[in-house]
């Protein structure tokens, strides 16, 4: 596609459920990034992919995240056990390589856990 | 003490005025990006620069590596600019997190008509 798409759009759900967000990144791009916001706060970093593998596991808050990336395209960040405090926009980026060029931004989906 | 300080935290701005958010940072770095986040939530990359100055536009950004500081400049600002803006940066290739964006808490700007 011409850009990075994120499903779903906005995902609610009730404490304690697993939840799947799916990021489709720009056609061509290796690297992938997963960001969270969270109400009034700034962007966090999640995990970073390179092609399929994700050297960079550091930002993930806990063990209930995590994240995989088959075919080196679409990635899929995984919550187990929802918590409140999960509710936040989860953005997804890709750039062409990991080392160089500009980070093209998914629309996010906005996890609510009631 | 953040890695990345931005100021002024808001902005309001009559239109057409000239705009300035600034952008210190603490951490070696590989560039800096400066990015626009609209009242939808979506993200723009506006900018990414290791040095010197970029325009695009109405939009200039600038860096200063010996001193680490980047500004993002608009210049005849229009209500359309009204968005937050927010400073990053990435560190050396070397570094351990290769990839870890760092951000800043982001300049909210009101530009009114």
């Amino acid at each position: 596609g011409a850009g990075v798409s994120q499903s779903p759009s906005n995902k609610v759900t009730e404490k304690g459920k697993d939840v799947e967000l799916r990021c489709d990144p720009i056609s061509g791009h290796t690297a992938l990034y997963w960001y969270r916001q969270s109400l009034g706060q700034g962007l966090e970093f999640l995990i970073y992919f390179q092609g399929n593998s994700a050297p960079d596991k550091s930002g993930l808050p806990s063990d209930r995240f995590s994240a995989e990336r088959t075919g080196g395209s679409v990635s899929t960040l995984t919550i187990q056990r929802t918590q409140q405090e999960d509710s936040a926009v989860y953005l997804c980026a890709s750039s062409l390589d990991g080392t160089s060029g500009s980070r093209f931004f998914g629309p996010g989906t906005r996890l609510t856990v009631l | 003490k953040n890695e990345v300080e931005q100021s002024p935290q808001n902005l309001t701005a009559q239109e057409g005025e000239f705009i300035t958010i600034n952008c210190s940072y603490s951490v070696g770095i590989s560039a800096l990006h400066w990015l626009q986040q609209h009242p939808g939530g979506g993200i723009v990359s506006l900018f990414m620069l290791s040095s010197g100055k970029k325009k695009h536009g109405r939009l200039i950004a600038t860096i200063n590596i010996q001193e680490k500081h980047s500004s993002l400049h608009i210049t005849a600002s229009h209500p359309r600019d009204s968005a937050v803006y927010i400073c990053a940066v990435t560190p050396p290739l070397s570094s351990y997190n290769n990839n870890d964006m760092r951000f800043g808490a982001g300049t909210r700007l009101t530009v009114k008509p």
